[in-house]
């Protein structure tokens, strides 16, 4: 069966630090793979997404993700972290672009 | 970018009474979905569809029901509303989310 897991339930970080936020999956072959981000009392938006090709996908606001077939990950990362980027963080994968799995979600706080 | 409203925002019901969440997509999505997400629960998969007049079970689907009368639109049915279905519930069109609703149940 097919799952996501992220480790981190809470990270913190300050600000102009880099990040990476990590999440591993549970598939035997090479699912779709997204990142969303959801801000205090809004819902999910879409970060990134891989579907195939360049392991490292960019994504909006500088975020960027690396998938490791090898390491069945799809970390994500920035280099720089800003106060808004506070939010909670979702790693999430698809099969053949159906319903999507989702992971229990990162706490990401950026401290000034 | 595909569009997917939800309707209404907000919601206070009654226990007992029926509830019906609408989802309204733009981009012409095969495939849409109801999430609710609660506190320690994630986001859990109540009902989807893969097209017009097509619904099928998710991962809690007890309580809900889902009608797709359209490409477009995908309702949630809470034919009697109870306390515990109090939350947050999203609509999905492929990989994009409305900006979801929020249902309390007196």
């Amino acid at each position: 069966a097919q799952s996501v897991t992220q480790p981190d339930a809470r990270v913190t970080v300050s600000e102009g630090a880099s990040l990476q936020l990590r999440c591993k999956y549970s598939y035997s072959a090479t699912p779709y793979l997204f990142w969303y981000v959801q801000y205090p009392r809004q819902g999910l938006q879409l970060l990134l997404k891989y579907y195939s090709g360049d392991p490292v996908v960019q994504g909006v606001n500088s975020f960027e993700a690396e998938f490791s077939k090898s390491n069945s990950s799809f970390h994500l990362q920035k280099a720089s972290v800003h106060w808004s980027d506070s939010a909670v963080y979702f790693c999430a994968l698809s099969i053949s672009n159906n319903r999507i799995f989702f992971g229990d979600g990162t706490q990401l706080v950026v401290k000034p | 970018e595909a569009a997917v409203t939800q309707s209404p925002r907000n919601k206070v019901a009654v226990t007992g009474g029926k509830v019906t969440l609408s989802c309204n997509q733009t981009n012409n999505h095969n495939n849409m979905y109801w999430y609710r997400q609660d506190t320690g629960h994630g986001l859990r998969l109540i009902h989807y569809s893969y097209g017009a007049g097509s619904t099928e079970k998710g991962d809690i689907p007890d309580g809900y029901k889902a009608s797709r009368p359209s490409q477009e639109n995908f309702s949630l049915i809470l034919e009697l509303a109870t306390p515990s279905q109090t939350s947050v519930y999203f609509c999905a069109s492929g990989q994009y989310f409305g900006p979801g609703t929020r249902l309390t149940v007196l």
